[in-house]
């Protein structure tokens, strides 16, 4: 069975522009939550989505946001790009919403803010 | 309240050693918390899990122990490898009353196991 993808891997950007990245779930898999990982904040919680529709929201502005599909991949887009926005996004896959369950992450996208 | 403390940031360990992370919660709602591994380019990958209704689990050389009054669990990696050497993330989760796979992880622990 294929693990949780995530693209791009690596991406650059310069301050006030927008990114979208995307997240591919393990095949059978309907939830998908999204945290930011940085050195000095560890992992954060951004969302949570599952049937598209989103669960739960992290404490991040309104810059940030994301959704998911009928085949349960998952985009996030953050606009107007800062220098903190620079971090590892990570993507995870669980079967289902209902708490407790293994959730597998992909291997990130390496996001920086010039 | 939604925080989970971890201890200590990084640990040294000689090969077949033991070693041992800590972490503190406040929030009696969590109900699950999961341990994960994370070596340096990859996404973190579930090691153990644990409920409060149990007070240890043990799967290969990885042992949760969970002390629920005092709101404290603990891994334990036995007969630690240089190949264990990695960051380890605990974690907590509302996951069966909130009905959400949200988690709250720990500030991590660089695990470094010497030869």
């Amino acid at each position: 069975k294929a693990g949780v993808t995530q693209t791009p891997r690596y991406l650059i950007k310069t301050r006030g522009q927008q990114v979208t990245l995307s997240c591919s779930p393990i095949s059978g898999h309907r939830s998908v939550s999204w945290y930011q990982q940085t050195p000095g904040q560890g992992l954060q919680f951004l969302f949570e989505y599952f049937s598209e529709t989103q669960r739960n929201k992290g404490n991040f502005p309104g810059r940030f946001s994301g959704r998911q599909f009928s085949n349960s991949r998952s985009e996030m887009n953050v606009s107007t790009l800062e220098l903190g926005d620079s971090a590892l996004y990570l993507c995870a896959s669980s079967l289902t919403a209902s708490g407790g369950n293994e959730q597998f992450f992909g291997p990130g996208t390496r996001l920086t803010v010039l | 309240q939604q925080q989970v403390k971890q201890s200590p940031q990084s640990l040294i360990v000689q090969k077949g050693g033991i070693s041992i992370i800590n972490c503190a919660y406040e929030n009696t709602a969590f109900d699950y918390f999961p341990w994960y591994q994370q070596f340096p380019g990859k996404g973190p990958a579930l090691l153990i899990a644990i409920r409060p209704d149990v007070s240890e689990k043990k799967e290969g050389r990885f042992t949760i122990s969970f002390n629920k009054s005092a709101k404290q669990f603990s891994l334990h990696i036995m007969d630690s490898q240089p190949g264990d050497s990695a960051t380890y993330f605990c974690a907590a989760s509302m996951g069966l009353i909130g009905a959400t796979n949200k988690l709250i992880f720990g500030t991590g622990t660089l695990l470094a196991v010497q030869p």
